[in-house]
Formats: structure tokens, C-alpha cells, sequence
């Protein structure tokens, strides 16, 4: 069984950092490309940003939103994704959610999503 | 980067009812357009892949049509477990940016 499981949500300070973790088990982890998504509370889903496999080159591509303030990496032997937050903004405060990407039919789809881990950036 | 925009942003309709979603993207993504149905406090899920293809376990209500720019996203006859909100996304390029969502209520 396919599990992502987020950790390390929270109450964090505006202008403070935050990391995110996601678990991985149930897939061939170090062949699959990873995403996190966030949801502000009431509002809609945005794509935050993707960790390639190390087969596809283990790059990164980020939303222009948090491109100077994101890090998306990933420990292909624990089967972990992470996502580091910096300088947080109260917009910042979201469900983010931990996504596997698999290409079906020539597709990238996020075939799985974690829980979500809520993040509540506030003073 | 892409834009998607998507169509009604809610609507309310009734058990049985053939209800429709269009989604736009900015320039042509051939088929590259997934769909996701989120319901309340719950993680979204792929419910269309492709533009028309579901994945196993997708009831067969549900279908998506289109190429190039404009989508549509169909349920054939509403059942009480569709009401959610669905989302189109584009898979062409990073980012891969989702549209603003339809809620669909009970009528």
C-alpha cells in the first residue's frame, strides 16, 4: 500500500523557517519523482514545487511564489522528501501536501497525496 | 508560466443531473490536463489523467474531453458521493499549475 506521511507542521513566526518531511513507502521511491502542493485555508490548490528522480537528474523546479525561499530535496535511502520554507509570510499558511508523480499514458499525474501537514504562520 | 482557468467556479445541481466543467489553458497543452476531485478536509485525488483517460477504481460517470486548450471535465448522472470540488490541472510544463477549482453543491 502506497503511504505518504507529512510531518512537521505547525505554528512558525512570520520571517521564521520551516521544514517539512514526507515519508514515502508502499513505491519505488528513488525512481519516483516527488511535489508538494499547498491549500491556504478556504482557497484553492497551488503547486509549490518538484524533486526530480535521481534517474531524471534530481533537479528542482519551484513556483515563482517561494523560488527564493523554497528547498525541496530528498534522501532517496530513507525514502524522505523534505521542503524547507524560509523567510515564512502570513500568506504562507497553507495544508501543504506531500505528492508522487507518476507518468501514465505519456502524463505526469500526482498519483498520490499525503494527508497534508497544516502550517499556521502567524505572530 | 501557463494560466488555467476554469468554469463555473461553483454550481449547484441535483442527484441524477449531467453536469459539465470547462477548463482553458493559455496556450496549448495538446493533452496534457489531469483533474482532481478533493472533498471536504480530505486530500485530492486523480480522477481524470490525459485529458480522457481514468484511472482503475474511477466509476465511469465521469468523463474528460478535449486537446490544445479548452477541456471539459463531465459527470453523467450526479451521485450523492460527487459533491466536491474538482480541479483541472496542466501537466505540460513546471509549474504545473491547477485551476481555481469548481465546487459542486447539492442543489
Amino acid at each position: 500500500e502506497v503511504q505518504l506521511v507529512e510531518s512537521g507542521g505547525g505554528l512558525v513566526k512570520p520571517g521564521g523557517s520551516l521544514t517539512l518531511s514526507c515519508a514515502a513507502s508502499g513505491f519505488d521511491f528513488s525512481r519516483t519523482w516527488m511535489s508538494w502542493v499547498r491549500q491556504a485555508p478556504g482557497k484553492g490548490l497551488e503547486w509549490v514545487g518538484q524533486i526530480k528522480s535521481p534517474n531524471g537528474g534530481g533537479t528542482t523546479d519551484y513556483a515563482a511564489p517561494v523560488r527564493d525561499r523554497l528547498t525541496i530535496s530528498r534522501d532517496d535511502s530513507k525514502n524522505m522528501v523534505y521542503l524547507q520554507l524560509n523567510s515564512l509570510k502570513f500568506e504562507d499558511t497553507a495544508i501543504y501536501y506531500c505528492t508522487a508523480l507518476s507518468t501514465w499514458g505519456g502524463v505526469i499525474v500526482m498519483s498520490y497525496w499525503g494527508q497534508g501537514a497544516l502550517v499556521t504562520v502567524s505572530s | 508560466d501557463i494560466q488555467m482557468t476554469q468554469s463555473p467556479s461553483s454550481l449547484s445541481a441535483s442527484v441524477g443531473d449531467r453536469v459539465t466543467i470547462t477548463c482553458r489553458a493559455s496556450q496549448s497543452i495538446s493533452n496534457y490536463l489531469n483533474w482532481y476531485q478533493q472533498k471536504p478536509e480530505k486530500a485530492p485525488k486523480i480522477l481524470i489523467y490525459g485529458a480522457s483517460s481514468l484511472p482503475s477504481g474511477v466509476p465511469s460517470r465521469f468523463s474528460g474531453s478535449g486537446s490544445g486548450t479548452d477541456f471539459t471535465l463531465t459527470i453523467s448522472s450526479l451521485q450523492p458521493e460527487d459533491f466536491a470540488t474538482y480541479y483541472c490541472q496542466e501537466s505540460y510544463s513546471a509549474p504545473r499549475t491547477f485551476g481555481q477549482g469548481t465546487k459542486v453543491e447539492i442543489k
